[in-house]
């Protein structure tokens, strides 16, 4: 079974500065998605970026881009001139694409304060 | 288009009684899956269904829990006789078809399951 575990809690930053968030994951498969989630206060869950396993170019989505080292199994999280609305509990998840499931597994979360 | 609708968005139980959680997917998506959210923890995967099917439910507790998704209305997730465990967000998630690329699940707002 896949595991995904992020391994900072809570991370903090000063508005206008950059941060990044911390993933790694344990899969024995070469096939797979990687996706990173924002949970603001109101648990709404908001999908910010996803990474296919098999492209090497790591996703961009405006603001936010991702470290994906397939070798190492570790997918990051860059956020870059953090604002205040980007303070919320951020997830990574993992989808496999061989089973019929088709479930995300998300790791533990980590809480990020943006300060002002 | 109106996105993935679940309800009640908050709900409470006495021990014992039981829960009804309702979860109508995004329009043209025949796909719904369950994930339940502890307190300080990340989602975790309960149970996928298409349309009067159940594909993967090993995420769902043996006892007490059950899901449907039936030709015509929403899914409903059920919990009886529910204990004070219970307590968590349910969030729903649903899906298009799926394609050979792989799609995004969307999710709903949730249920605050509380149980007194």
């Amino acid at each position: 079974a896949q595991t995904v575990t992020q391994s900072q809690p809570e991370m903090s930053v000063q508005e206008a500065e950059t941060v990044t968030l911390s993933c790694t994951y344990d899969t024995s498969e070469s096939d797979y998605y990687l996706f990173w989630y924002k949970q603001p206060p109101s648990r709404q869950m908001i999908l910010v970026i996803r990474q296919e396993a098999y492209k090497q170019q790591n996703a961009t989505e405006n603001r936010f881009s991702v470290n994906f080292q397939k070798a190492a199994k570790s997918f990051s999280l860059k956020i870059s001139d953090s604002q205040l609305g980007d303070a919320a509990m951020y997830f990574c998840a993992y989808r496999s694409l061989n089973n019929a499931g088709n479930m995300l597994t998300f790791g533990g979360g980590t809480r990020l304060m943006v300060k002002p | 288009n109106a996105g993935v609708m679940q309800n009640p968005r908050h709900l409470v139980r006495r021990r014992g009684q039981e829960a009804r959680l309702r979860c109508s997917p995004m329009k043209g998506h025949s796909h719904v899956y369950w994930y339940r959210q502890l307190p300080e923890e990340g989602l975790k995967f309960m149970v996928y269904l298409q349309k009067e099917n159940i594909i993967d439910e090993s995420g769902m507790p043996k006892e007490r829990f059950s899901a449907e998704f039936p030709k015509e209305g929403p899914s409903i997730l059920r919990i009886q006789q529910v204990v004070r465990g219970d307590s968590a967000a349910y969030f729903c998630a649903s899906s298009p078809a799926l394609l050979a690329g792989g799609t995004e699940q969307y999710f709903g707002p949730g249920t605050r399951l509380t149980v007194t």
